[in-house]
């Protein structure tokens, strides 16, 4: 039940894209095809951004979008905007109903 | 509109004891799966422990087993996380959320804070 590895930090300007990856094992993410990626905004509640590796749910903007390959998943997230700034966290599911979250990457809009 | 709401955390000693409830509403509470998902402060999120929507399974982080209970009363639509021994170590923000699919959890409550310190 190791954490899954993301950069600490990430960054663009308005109106670029940014790609967030997170490494796992065969595990768990290479197992599944169930890895989620998680937004939080200082002092809130996550919020779910996508599901099963690529999927989005209803109201989350389409310049999120997610893919995996292999061992590890990623997050992009194009055409920046400065609500976008926020600490992003992944997840998968690790086998006998366990699941396991990443180390978090800080989303910095320039 | 579903809504999540998280009561009894606080300041305990170490080896102390503390229960948390999570109120649920908006939503048919015994339809879904349940998680615990903590956070330390300035630190990353954390899965706890997850629940069946009967109890009848219950699954933990190796980390609080033994230590931690999770439960739920579907008649009073509430879930629950029972902590005995708790160490340093267990201070974080204590998140309920519902389970949507594997390590997918769509609606999150506000959080309770949990601190453990003498």
């Amino acid at each position: 039940q190791s954490a899954l590895t993301q950069p600490p930090s990430a960054s663009g300007s308005p109106g670029q894209s940014v790609t967030i990856s997170c490494t796992g094992t065969s595990s768990d993410v290479g197992g599944y095809n169930y890895v989620s990626w998680y937004q939080q905004h200082p002092g809130k509640a996550p919020k779910l951004m996508i599901s099963e590796v690529n999927k989005r749910p209803s109201g989350v903007p389409d310049r999120f979008s997610g893919s995996k390959s292999g061992n590890t998943a990623s997050l992009t997230v194009s055409g920046l905007q400065a609500e976008d700034e926020a600490d992003y966290y992944c997840s998968s599911y690790a086998g006998s109903n366990s699941d396991v979250f990443g180390t978090g990457t800080k989303v910095t809009v320039l | 509109e579903v809504q999540l709401v998280e009561s009894g955390g606080g300041l305990v000693q170490p080896g102390g004891s503390l229960g948390l409830s999570c109120a649920a509403s908006g939503f048919t509470f015994s339809r879904y799966w349940m998680t615990w998902v903590r956070q330390a402060p300035g630190k990353g999120l954390e899965w706890v422990a997850t629940i069946k929507q009967d109890g009848s399974g219950k699954y933990y982080v190796d980390s609080v087993k033994g230590r931690f209970t999770i439960s739920r009363d579907n008649a009073k639509s509430s879930l629950y996380l029972q902590m005995n021994s708790l160490r340093a170590g267990d201070t974080a923000v204590y998140y309920c959320a519902t389970v949507a699919a594997a390590s997918t959890w769509d609606y999150w409550g506000q959080g309770t804070l949990v601190t453990v310190s003498s």
